[in-house]
């Protein structure tokens, strides 16, 4: 029931891209991404929902397959602000709670 | 917006002591949930009302865990007898109750248990 995230971890250099993976074995209504750094809260991305659009936000958007049950978060251009931890939280219905993957590490060098 | 506001940001308590932390969620949220993170991991769901009634519960609840939200505004958990497991990071969000809307989390109560 949890999701699943690939890849584990991701080494970029400033500038480069990277794609992040989230996959359920259940029907999703919707699939939420997070950033989280070192000590502080989860911080909200993006939301993207059954039927929905494919979201984006300056260098970050994000796309939604229902049929597989898949999302993937893509960062292109990576700056080194862009470093955390990358969570997928799922929902099978519109309400309730959110399912979270174990997370991708994401460090930018210089 | 004030964001979500958690208390305390630490807790450091002695195994069998009680603890018990707020929540206070972004003030036009009606729903409030409650979520635990051990160390290299996702947060993990516990519970969530929405304004003052607790609709689920996670089966990690044991007996031992109780939240509260009476006037449907800040929320309390309280955990009972405190094991050497209980030590996470403890964490609150709201969001609007229609469907498909973002959770907002606070900063945390990060529980360690001596």
């Amino acid at each position: 029931q949890q999701p699943v995230q690939s890849p584990q971890a991701v080494i970029l250099r400033e500038g480069e891209d990277a794609v992040i993976n989230c996959s359920s074995s259940k029907a999703l209504y919707s699939v939420h991404w997070y950033r989280q750094k070192h000590g502080e809260a989860p911080v909200f991305l993006m939301i993207l929902l059954k039927g929905g659009e494919q979201k984006g936000h300056e260098k970050i958007s994000a796309s939604f397959n229902e049929k597989k049950q898949q999302s993937s978060l893509y960062l292109t251009a990576s700056q080194l602000s862009y470093s955390g931890t990358y969570f997928c939280g799922t929902q099978g219905g519109s309400q309730g709670n959110l399912i979270f993957g174990k997370g991708t590490k994401l460090s930018v060098k210089p | 917006d004030t964001g979500v506001s958690q208390n305390p940001r630490h807790k450091i308590t002695k195994r069998g002591q009680n603890v018990t932390f707020r929540c206070d969620p972004i003030s036009e949220h009606n729903r409030l949930y409650w979520y635990r993170q051990t160390l290299g991991q996702g947060p993990e769901f516990l519970t969530y009302f929405q304004n003052e009634a607790q609709l689920e519960k996670s089966r990690l609840l044991s007996d031992r865990f109780s939240a509260e939200r009476p006037k449907g505004s800040f929320s309390t958990l309280e955990i009972q007898r405190t094991e050497q497991g209980d030590s996470a990071m403890y964490l609150c969000a709201s969001s609007l109750a229609s469907g498909g809307q973002p959770q907002h989390f606070g900063d945390g109560t990060r529980l360690s248990i001596l």
